[in-house]
């Protein structure tokens, strides 16, 4: 059974840069095959989806984000993480890691993190 | 941007029927995903490809997408079923491809 955690402080300032950790485990994220994705709910709202790894390093990102967005992985930890740039109240959010399963042009997220809620307040 | 509209809620009986409701232009193209999420948790994935249910979700949830509309059912419903529910699509139509979520229904067992 895949499992995912996410890590990371809880408060950020303003203008400050939010940084996360996602560790993977019952599964590699080298064995390739699945999107490694981040997504965030502001509180009381819907989700958006921040972006996506891959196990090679390639990454895609949501273009209303893509020029505060860095996600990376290390593999040989099985963890991948999400840096967001000059945050503000307006990131607040629980940012949750996930899995994408893809099969042809039909993608799903079939595991999840528990989610942490990022507060960014100075 | 491709866009996902669902009702607001939804209210049911226990042991009816809840029709959930996702609309996009030409959804019956892509492939549609449901998530059902409870208070405080993740949301978990409860119907994918449309119309396929991962191990361990109920018989009761089934899937549906033609035209313009997905739908989303919930048979001979629990109140353990009350949660919000989110459609999810890959738009690959754009310029800029991506994961897309529908706005969320929030279901209510009466």
């Amino acid at each position: 059974q895949v499992q995912l955690q996410e890590s990371g402080p809880g408060l950020v300032k303003p203008s400050q840069t939010l940084s996360l950790t996602c560790t993977v485990s019952g599964g590699s994220i080298s064995s390739g095959g699945y999107y490694w994705s981040w997504i965030r709910q502001h509180p009381g709202k819907g989700l958006e989806w921040i972006g996506y790894i891959y196990y090679s390093g390639s990454t895609y990102y949501n273009p209303s984000l893509k020029s505060r967005v860095t996600i990376s992985v290390d593999t040989s930890k099985n963890q991948f993480s999400l840096k967001l740039s000059s945050v503000t109240a307006a990131d607040t959010a629980v940012y949750y890691c996930a899995r994408a399963e893809v099969y042809g042009e039909s993608r799903w997220f079939d595991y999840w993190g528990q989610g942490t809620l990022v507060t960014v307040s100075s | 941007s491709y866009v996902l509209t669902q009702p607001p809620s939804v209210s049911v009986a226990p042991g009816k029927t809840a029709r959930i409701t996702c609309g996009g232009n030409n959804i019956g193209s892509k492939s549609v995903h449901w998530y059902q999420q409870k208070p405080g948790q993740a949301p978990v994935l409860v119907i994918y490809y449309d119309s396929d249910r991962p191990s361990g979700i109920p018989e009761r949830f089934s899937g549906s997408n033609s035209g313009n509309t997905a739908t989303l059912t919930i048979s001979r419903v629990e109140a353990g079923d009350e949660a919000d529910y989110y459609c999810q699509v890959w738009d690959s139509s754009s310029d800029h491809p991506g994961y897309v979520f529908g706005t969320g229904t929030k279901v209510t067992v009466l």
